[in-house]
């Protein structure tokens, strides 16, 4: 099956900072979706994002299809931006995602 | 973005007792919904694809035995995680598909003494 990998798997910030979150795939999707899981494990769509760019207040998303990678950018951070980031990717009709092992932001005030 | 919607959100259970959990898609019908389980500090893993009228698709390595997918209706899916023990505490999560696009649930937090 697919595989999804996350980079850096920790991250810190200071408020106000800009960020850089990766997610590398291994094969082509019909399916990429980025997530935010609150602290109460709720998981919060940010993105669908098969290919192109998206954007949507301080975050947009950049999916790479041909070269397989996806970049979720987060500008002037706050702290409620910390949690765990999720890629998650899909091929095929079955609509089964495949999650990366997510990333941990802490934004520090 | 849709809806769904999961119930209870926390149980709290004794070993050997079976545990029923409902996700429900509350705006639209869903005949595809899936379950996720997630271990503390680690990413979600599907278990399975519950499809309405038929039955259920599992994962490698879980057990249909142990964890009973009904879906009856074209809003609601069921796990049932028979005779429980203390390592089927996880998160359970379920989710469902708009136009490609899943919505997950706020998830079930399953703790068996």
């Amino acid at each position: 099956g697919i595989q999804v990998e996350q980079s850096p798997p920790d991250l810190i910030l200071q408020e106000g900072a800009n960020s850089t979150l990766r997610c590398n795939f291994s094969d082509s999707v019909n399916n990429l979706q980025w997530f935010h899981q609150n602290p109460w494990g709720q998981l919060i769509n940010l993105f669908y994002i098969p290919s192109g760019t998206k954007q949507n207040g301080r975050l947009s998303a950049t999916t790479v299809a041909t070269e397989r990678y996806s970049l979720l950018y987060i500008s002037s951070s706050q702290t409620t931006d910390s949690g765990v980031y999720f890629c998650a990717a899909s091929t095929g009709a079955n609509s089964k995602l495949t999650f990366g092992k997510g990333i941990t932001l802490s934004v520090r005030p | 973005g849709a809806v769904v919607s999961q119930h209870p959100s926390r149980v709290i259970c004794k070993s050997g007792t079976s545990v029923k959990i409902e996700c429900r898609s509350l705006d639209f019908q869903a005949t595809t919904m899936f379950w996720y389980r997630q271990f503390p500090k680690q990413s979600l893993m599907l278990m399975a694809t519950s499809n309405e009228g038929s039955k259920a698709t599992y994962e490698q390595g879980v057990e249909k035995d142990k964890f009973l997918i009904n879906h009856a209706s074209l809003t609601l899916s069921t796990l049932t995680v028979t005779s429980a023990h203390p390592e089927d505490s996880s998160f359970y999560i379920c989710s469902a598909t708009v136009i490609n696009e899943q919505f997950f649930g706020p998830g079930t937090r399953l703790t068996v003494l």
